[in-house]
């Protein structure tokens, strides 16, 4: 089967960094994705990975390793407004989005 | 500024009683994804349209219903609604189905079932 798991929840301080992680089983594999996701609004767009390595860009960077079937978003110099849900999503190989439920990031001042 | 549109934002409807989502873009994507989410679990795809092929999940009931019209426009038609509908439903579109094209989403439109 299909499936993609990433922690429910997770707490860090303002200027802090945080990892949330990301392990993914999907028919096929086209890259991974990352979205944001504030409360009550639609998911945005992060980053892409579909090569082994890390992508850069800013504060967030998101790192993938295929072999693994495992990748992370990293945030560095955390703000209050990076509060949200970190969705992680798979593109298999009928090129649809494999979605995970998503971490809920909390950060406290 | 190019964009997905959903309407309405907040739809309120009664038990079984048929209702009507819709989504337009001016992005000239070809692909148009429905989603429907609730509350901290993952989005789930509902159909999609690549150009005016139609793409339907095999899970998603028979109770939902979509049309793309043209380019611009989707809709989603519930039938029946029923307390379980209640979600949000997300309208996304790409260029592309394959490699790198993310998706990009409307807003949503929160769907309350009274």
């Amino acid at each position: 089967g299909q499936n993609i798991d990433q922690p429910t929840e997770m707490t860090a301080t303002e200027g802090a960094i945080v990892q949330i992680n990301c392990t993914y089983q999907t028919s096929g594999f086209n890259g991974l994705f990352w979205y944001q996701q504030h409360a009550g609004e639609a998911p945005t767009f992060l980053s892409y990975n579909v090569l082994d390595g890390l992508e850069e860009k800013g504060r967030f960077s998101s790192f993938l390793s295929r072999s693994k079937g495992y990748s992370y978003l990293l945030l560095k110099e955390l703000q209050m407004k990076d509060s949200a849900s970190y969705l992680c999503a798979s593109k298999d190989s009928n090129y649809q989005l494999i979605w995970g439920a998503g971490t809920k990031l909390i950060i406290k001042p | 500024d190019a964009m997905v549109i959903q309407n309405p934002r907040y739809q309120v409807t009664q038990f079984g009683k048929p209702v009507t989502l819709s989504c337009s873009q001016t992005l000239n994507h070809n692909v148009m994804y429905w989603y429907q989410q609730k509350s901290s679990q993952a989005p789930k795809l509902l159909f999609h349209y690549y150009d005016k092929d139609f793409n339907n999940e095999a899970d998603t009931p028979d109770n939902f219903q979509s049309r793309r019209p043209n380019t611009s426009f989707c809709f989603l038609d519930i039938r029946s609604p029923g307390l379980g509908d209640a979600a949000m439903y997300l309208c996304a579109t790409s260029a592309q189905e394959e490699g790198a094209y993310e998706q990009y989403f409307g807003p949503g439109t929160r769907l309350t079932v009274t």
